[in-house]
């Protein structure tokens, strides 16, 4: 049991609209971490929060946008979905140490359609 | 550009046998290593990492190795076991970057056999 929830588990969206997706990290952890992971390959980095800031972006557009609140839950948006943005949707809790090495705990993810 | 490959799309192995499961990386900037195992429906759980600065971690069952010099790590799983069956993914790391950004590799279907 890692700690990290993620809401909804499931969720069908239109091509043009918007969706947020919600994460609740690990008791502990500071710092947050969203991916994307389409059918049959890897989890892709989006961004990374800390301290409620962004604290890295991976090659996504900045339709996707997100937010670290103060209690270390995080919110990941996404505006004007395409098709493509079907995908499970990977939340990732850790605390951040020196150096920036950190384990990172998945939550359970949310499945996302885009029609 | 994938920086971190994982060739065999599958494997398959008798219980109580060895399994290794191969990960390749290009970056050499790459400065800690982890392994994932993910069931279907259900998020990557943590395995088991490893720091550039050594070539061997153990826990249990599960021992990773590292050749900085081929840019490659494995994953040794001693005695297999049917509940060792799922998707398991390499992913490295850029502790400098301070980023947290974590690379992963496409994954390697682990089918153990009764």
């Amino acid at each position: 049991e890692t700690g990290v929830t993620q809401s909804p588990t499931h969720l069908i969206k239109t091509r043009g609209q918007q969706v947020t997706l919600r994460c609740s990290s690990q008791s502990g952890h500071n710092t947050v971490s969203w991916y994307q992971q389409a059918l049959g390959q890897g989890p892709q980095f989006i961004f990374q929060y800390y301290r409620e800031e962004e604290n890295g972006r991976g090659n996504f557009p900045p339709r996707f946008s997100g937010l670290q609140f103060p209690n270390y839950s995080s919110e990941l948006n996404v505006n004007a979905l395409e098709l493509d943005d079907s995908a499970l949707y990977l939340c990732a809790s850790s605390l951040r140490l020196a150096g920036g090495t950190d384990t990172q705990y998945f939550g359970p993810g949310t499945r996302l359609t885009v029609l | 550009d994938q920086q971190v490959k994982q060739n065999s799309p599958s494997l398959s192995v008798q219980e109580g046998r060895i399994s290794i499961l191969n990960c390749d990386y290009t970056n050499s900037m790459f400065d800690y290593f982890l392994w994932y195992k993910k069931y279907p429906a259900e998020g990557p759980t943590f395995l088991i990492s490893i720091s550039s600065i050594k070539d061997k971690n153990e826990d249990g069952r599960f021992t990773v190795f590292l050749n900085k010099s081929a840019k490659h790590l494995s994953l040794h799983i001693v005695p297999s076991q049917p509940g060792d069956s799922a998707v398991y993914f390499c992913a490295a790391g850029r502790g400098s970057s301070n980023t947290g950004k974590l690379i992963f590799g496409q994954g390697t279907t682990l089918q153990v056999k009764p």
